[in-house]
Order: C-alpha cells, then sequence, then structure tokens
C-alpha cells in the first residue's frame, strides 16, 4: 500500500463545478502539500500545511492530522483549472525537500 | 528575477552514455531538491543538496547517479552509462534556506530524458 493515497485518479467535470480531491496518508508527518502540474509538465507549489485550513482565490486545502486525511477544493471550476493535481507529504523527522507523493489525480474540466 | 532554470529541456541519450543535467536555482536559494517522475508513476525524491554539500541523497539509486551543487554555477545531477529504465523527467526545486522550504520553494520546467 502506498504511503500517500489519492482519489479519485481522474476527475471530469463541467465548468462551474465544485471539485473536492482527497489524499489520506499513513506515516507521521511534519507537513502537507498540494501541488499542480500542467501537461507540459511545470510543477506549482499550491499550498503547505500542518494544520487547519488555506485558502487562495478559488482553492481551498484542509487537513485533519488525526485522520491523516487532507482535502484540496476548487470552487467555480474553470478550464483553466485541467491539470494533474499532487499531494505530497514530508515525513516527520525528514529532511526538507523529502517528500512523499501521491500518484495525482487529474483534472479536466469541459466548457 | 528568473525561477529555477533547468536545461536542456529535452535530451536524448543513447544507451551506455552520460547523461549531465543542469538546475540554477531562483537568485538568493541555497537549496536544491531534485525529483524524478517516471512515465505513468509518482514523483519521487532523489537528492537534497546545500553549496558544496549533500545533506540527503537517500533516494538516489546507488549505481550511476550522483549529484553536486558547487560554490559557484548550477547544481548537477549526473547519470552514468544510461539504460533505457532512466526515461524520465527529472524535476529541480529551489529554497532559500534550511527552513526555506516552509516558506516557500520553487520547481523548475524539468528535463525530459529519453534513452534510445
Amino acid at each position: 500500500k502506498n504511503e500517500v493515497e489519492q482519489s479519485p485518479q481522474n476527475l471530469t467535470a463541467q465548468e462551474g463545478e465544485f471539485i473536492t480531491i482527497n489524499c489520506s496518508y499513513s506515516v507521521g508527518i511534519s507537513a502537507l502539500h498540494w501541488l499542480q502540474q500542467h501537461p507540459g509538465g511545470g510543477i506549482v507549489s499550491l499550498f503547505m500545511l500542518s494544520s487547519g485550513k488555506k485558502k487562495h482565490g478559488r482553492l481551498i486545502a484542509t487537513i485533519n492530522i488525526q485522520e491523516k486525511h487532507s482535502s484540496l477544493h476548487i470552487t467555480a471550476s474553470h478550464p483553466r483549472d485541467s491539470a494533474v493535481y499532487i499531494c505530497a507529504v514530508g515525513r516527520d523527522g525528514g529532511s526538507q525537500g523529502n517528500l512523499i507523493f501521491g500518484k495525482g489525480t487529474k483534472l479536466s474540466v469541459k466548457p | 528575477n528568473a525561477g529555477v532554470m533547468q536545461n536542456p529541456r529535452h535530451l536524448v541519450r543513447r544507451r551506455g552514455q552520460e547523461a549531465r543535467l543542469r538546475c540554477s536555482p531562483m537568485k538568493g536559494h541555497s537549496h536544491v531538491y531534485w525529483y524524478r517522475q517516471l512515465p505513468e508513476e509518482g514523483l519521487k525524491f532523489m537528492v537534497y543538496l546545500q553549496k558544496e554539500n549533500i545533506i540527503d541523497e537517500s533516494g538516489m539509486p546507488k549505481e550511476r547517479f550522483s549529484a553536486e551543487f558547487p560554490k559557484e554555477g548550477p547544481s548537477i545531477l549526473r547519470i552514468q552509462q544510461v539504460v533505457r529504465g532512466d526515461s524520465a523527467a527529472y524535476f529541480c526545486a529551489s529554497s532559500p534556506s534550511a527552513t526555506g522550504f516552509s516558506y516557500g520553494y520553487t520547481f523548475g520546467s524539468g528535463t525530459r530524458l529519453t534513452v534510445v
């Protein structure tokens, strides 16, 4: 079993829909990261969380440390949100940057 | 203020050749991280370097792979005697300090290595 599991693997939505991507992990962590990878491969860091909730524009990330679970929400989705969303965790006690990555959720938003 | 620069963007090597991948961190960033993304697989951590020091190489294959970050110049990921299984996208990221990863890190656009 992977230490970081994401669901769903693939997600298709209509423009304007509210989207949720889930991430569960099985190790003790220092922080959880959400990343976005566009077609063509560039990777952008969206959030880093160690507790609670963060919001940036239409993106919201939450984490429940007790349940070892995080969610990424996109409100009022738009075709430009189409990308692969990747959850990654930094292992507690590990060096910074030594992240364990999920396999990603491929999101396609149709106009 | 240029971001993290990786070159080349695409690299083709024949089996047995050497591949050298370069990563120039953002201005003011002294910590570099390398990751590999195999086709249809997730990203995997390879190595974390500070200038002239390897901090964590726990993700590096034991043979043929090496990394450096000299006092001057870019960080280099070197793969000797490449094999088809080395074909992947290699990404680097940089952060400003030892705790800077917590405050912000930036990825480069990656180098796509194809071994033929």
